[in-house]
């Protein structure tokens, strides 16, 4: 069965200081990834998407930047975190659709992010 | 712009009672709806998927969609306290898109 982890479960980092969340998927190959961020109160908020290695699509301007270095990995990084950045980030995995039919989305755990 | 409009309660409902979560959606394009239930700082859980229109029933809950009028809701009947949680429902086109979320429904379930 497919599984996805995301670590670390909390973190609490200080402004300025470098960020790196990642994202592995098991039992799947080739999976559409995604990173999501929920502020507090706030809905999910799709950052970055990806339909491959090395395939990144952005919807949100920002200092994030993310990267898929392989097939089932997929990590968030940052240069210099900002107080905003603080959220809860999740990341999600589906199939490759087929037909036009989308398919839900398995997140993972997610990591609390607090910035101060 | 995509949307999706839910009411975001609290909706407070008796323990046995019938719980009706509503949502409405922007994009005509959209061709999958999904419910999700998301307790208070825990991840997303899928519990519905829906693509055409009609209703579909999975144990104690059953969504109803209605593309023609942009429309999506979940009855969760024989309503527990553990059903109490917020329930997100996302929409998605064709491709590789990402989910398009509303803020939740906050459901309360009353013993």
């Amino acid at each position: 069965s497919q599984t996805i982890h995301q670590w670390p479960a909390t973190l609490v980092q200080p402004v300025g200081s470098p960020l790196s969340l990642e994202c592995t998927v098991e039992g799947t190959s080739n999976p559409n990834l995604y990173w999501y961020r929920q502020a507090a109160g706030r809905g999910l908020q799709l950052l970055f998407y990806s339909v491959g290695i090395g395939q990144i699509s952005s919807e949100v301007p920002q200092n994030l930047s993310a990267s898929r270095p392989q097939d089932r990995q997929f990590i968030l990084s940052s240069k210099k975190l900002l107080l905003s950045d603080s959220g809860f980030y999740l990341c999600a995995w589906s199939v490759s659709r087929t037909g036009g039919i989308g398919y839900g989305y398995t997140f993972g755990s997610g990591t609390r992010l607090t910035v101060v | 712009q995509k949307e999706v409009e839910q009411n975001s309660g609290p909706l407070s409902v008796p323990e046995g009672a019938i719980a009706s979560l509503n949502c409405t959606y922007s994009d005509r394009g959209s061709q999958s709806f999904f419910w999700y239930r998301q307790y208070s700082g825990k991840s997303p859980e899928l519990i519905m998927s829906i693509y055409s229109n009609g209703d579909k029933e999975d144990g104690r809950f059953t969504a109803q969609l209605n593309k023609a009028s942009q429309y999506v809701s979940l009855l969760i009947r024989d309503s527990q306290p553990s059903d109490s949680a917020t329930y997100l429902c996302p929409s998605v086109g064709g491709g590789a898109d990402g989910l398009t979320f509303g803020k939740g429904t906050h459901l309360i379930i009353q013993p």
